[in-house]
C-alpha cells in the first residue's frame, strides 16, 4: 500500500530564515508528488509539483528536492514569511493521478 | 476562473438524516474527485470521475455513500443514514487530463452530525 509520511508535526522558523519541511514515501518509481498549503477553513492549495525523473524545482521562494534512493522529498521556503503559516502537505498521485495519497501534514509557523 | 465551488459550507443534521453536498469543478476540467478529512488528518480519496464516468472508488465509500456527475460538469455526493463518523471536512477538486497535472480544489463542505 502506498504510504507518505510527513514526521514532523509542526515548525516554528523565523521570519526571513529558510523553512525545510520533509516527506517520505514508500513507492514507486513513476510517482508524481505535490505540495500543498492549507489555512483554516480553506481547502488545500497548491504549491508546487515534482516529477520523480527530476530532482529538484523551484518557484520563486519554494524549491521541492527529491531523493529518489532515500525516497525522500523537501520543500524549502525561503526567505519565510509570516503569511507562509499554514499547514503543508506532502501527496503523492501515483503517476496516474486517479487519487492522490496524502501525508498528515506539518503545521508551519513563521513569526516576526 | 472561479475556482472549484462547493455548497453548502455547513451543514448540521442529526444522526439518520440523509445529506447531498454539490461541488462544481473548474469549467474546463474534466476530472473531478471527493475526498473526507477529519482533524489532524490528511485529505483521504473517496472516488474519482472522468467526465460522467465514475472510475475509481475508495473502500471508505460505504454503500450509504454514492456520487454522481450526471452531464460531467457538477457532481453530488449523497450519504444516506448519515452516522456520528460521518462528521468530517467533505472537500471536492478538479484537475484536466494529464498524469502531472494538480489538483485543485474548493473550500469544503463541514459535516456535523448531532
Amino acid at each position: 500500500d502506498q504510504q507518505v509520511k510527513q514526521n514532523s508535526p509542526s515548525l516554528s522558523v523565523q521570519e526571513g530564515r529558510i523553512s525545510i519541511l520533509n516527506c517520505d514515501y514508500t513507492n514507486s518509481m513513476f510517482d508524481y508528488f505535490l505540495w500543498y498549503k492549507k489555512y483554516p477553513a480553506e481547502g488545500p492549495t497548491f504549491l508546487i509539483s515534482i516529477s520523480s525523473i527530476k530532482d529538484k524545482n523551484e518557484d520563486g521562494r519554494f524549491t521541492v528536492f527529491l531523493n529518489k534512493s532515500a525516497k525522500h522529498l523537501s520543500l524549502h521556503i525561503v526567505p519565510s514569511q509570516p503569511g507562509d503559516s499554514a499547514v503543508y502537505f506532502c501527496a503523492d498521485n501515483a503517476g496516474n493521478n486517479r487519487k492522490l495519497i496524502w501525508g498528515l501534514g506539518t503545521s508551519l509557523a513563521v513569526n516576526p | 476562473d472561479t475556482g472549484v465551488s462547493q455548497n453548502p459550507r455547513h451543514k448540521i443534521t442529526k444522526r439518520g438524516q440523509n445529506v447531498t453536498f454539490r461541488c462544481d469543478p473548474i469549467s474546463e476540467h474534466n476530472r473531478l474527485y471527493w475526498y473526507r478529512q477529519t482533524l489532524g488528518q490528511g485529505p483521504e480519496f473517496l472516488t474519482y470521475f472522468q467526465n460522467e464516468a465514475q472510475l475509481e472508488k475508495s473502500r471508505l465509500l460505504s454503500d450509504r455513500f454514492s456520487a454522481e456527475r450526471p452531464k460531467g460538469s457538477f457532481s453530488t455526493l449523497e450519504i444516506q443514514r448519515t452516522e456520528q463518523g460521518d462528521s468530517a471536512m467533505y472537500l471536492c477538486a478538479s484537475s484536466s487530463s494529464g498524469s502531472s497535472e494538480p489538483q485543485h480544489f474548493g473550500d469544503g463542505t463541514r459535516l456535523s452530525i448531532l
